[in-house]
């Protein structure tokens, strides 16, 4: 029963350099999500895909791409890494239709930095 | 900006307190209110959620309480334990496209 699986858990970029987070769902969600999480600042929303093919800037989308590559996947990539994108990211995803309840199911997370 | 303000920070309790964790929200247009718990190394879960045509909800130890008019509501967890213990984040969904707005967190510790 994984839920949604966030690889990888950690990783250590050099400012400049490209990465790509991985995110996969096994719960037949339309909705995901990328969101980072900094102290103090709880946990903002990068991006979102509201259902396969279609994705929309959140509150702070800046420096970041996705792509949701099938119903399944939801990636972020960060094209040149900058300190300011030290952090944890979440991936999340729900069911997303017009029964939605607003629950959001997470990923463990990915810690990020950028040094 | 944030929509949605929530206070303290941190609180620190002994067990079987009662701790309160606040929050309040600037935009009308949120028609959904959960409230998420996260322990160390791991991603936050949904422990509770109210609807604003409710004051209140309880589900076993966890209460929300919702004060529509003043844009506020609030966590409250009866006799406290130390499995409780984690951070948690209020929320709030916008009911145009339905994305969820966090609150900054409070990280709870709960002393035997």
């Amino acid at each position: 029963n994984a839920g949604v699986t966030q690889t990888p858990k950690f990783q250590v970029l050099k400012t400049g350099q490209s990465m790509t987070l991985q995110c996969a769902q096994d719960m037949n969600h339309n909705s995901m999500y990328w969101y980072r999480q900094d102290p103090g600042m709880g946990l903002r929303l990068i991006y979102y895909s509201a259902s396969e093919g279609t994705t929309d800037k959140g509150e702070v989308p800046n420096g970041y791409n996705v792509s949701r590559l099938n119903k399944r996947e939801f990636s972020l990539r960060l094209e040149s890494a900058a300190p300011s994108q030290t952090s944890v990211y979440f991936c999340a995803s729900s069911l997303g239709t017009s029964g939605y309840t607003g629950e959001l199911f997470f990923g463990e997370g990915s810690r990020l930095t950028v040094l | 900006q944030q929509q949605v303000k929530q206070s303290p920070q941190s609180l620190i309790v002994q067990k079987g307190g009662i701790p309160i964790i606040n929050c309040a929200y600037e935009n009308t247009a949120f028609d959904y209110f959960p409230w998420y718990q996260q322990f160390p190394g791991k991603g936050p879960a949904l422990l509770i959620a109210i609807r604003p045509d409710v004051s209140e909800k309880k589900e076993g130890r966890f209460t929300i309480s919702f004060n529509k008019s003043a844009k506020q509501f609030s966590l409250h967890i009866m006799d406290s334990q130390p499995g409780d213990s984690a951070t948690y984040f209020c929320a709030a969904r916008a009911n145009q496209g339905g994305k969820l707005i966090f609150g900054q967190g409070t990280e709870l510790s709960v002393k035997p």
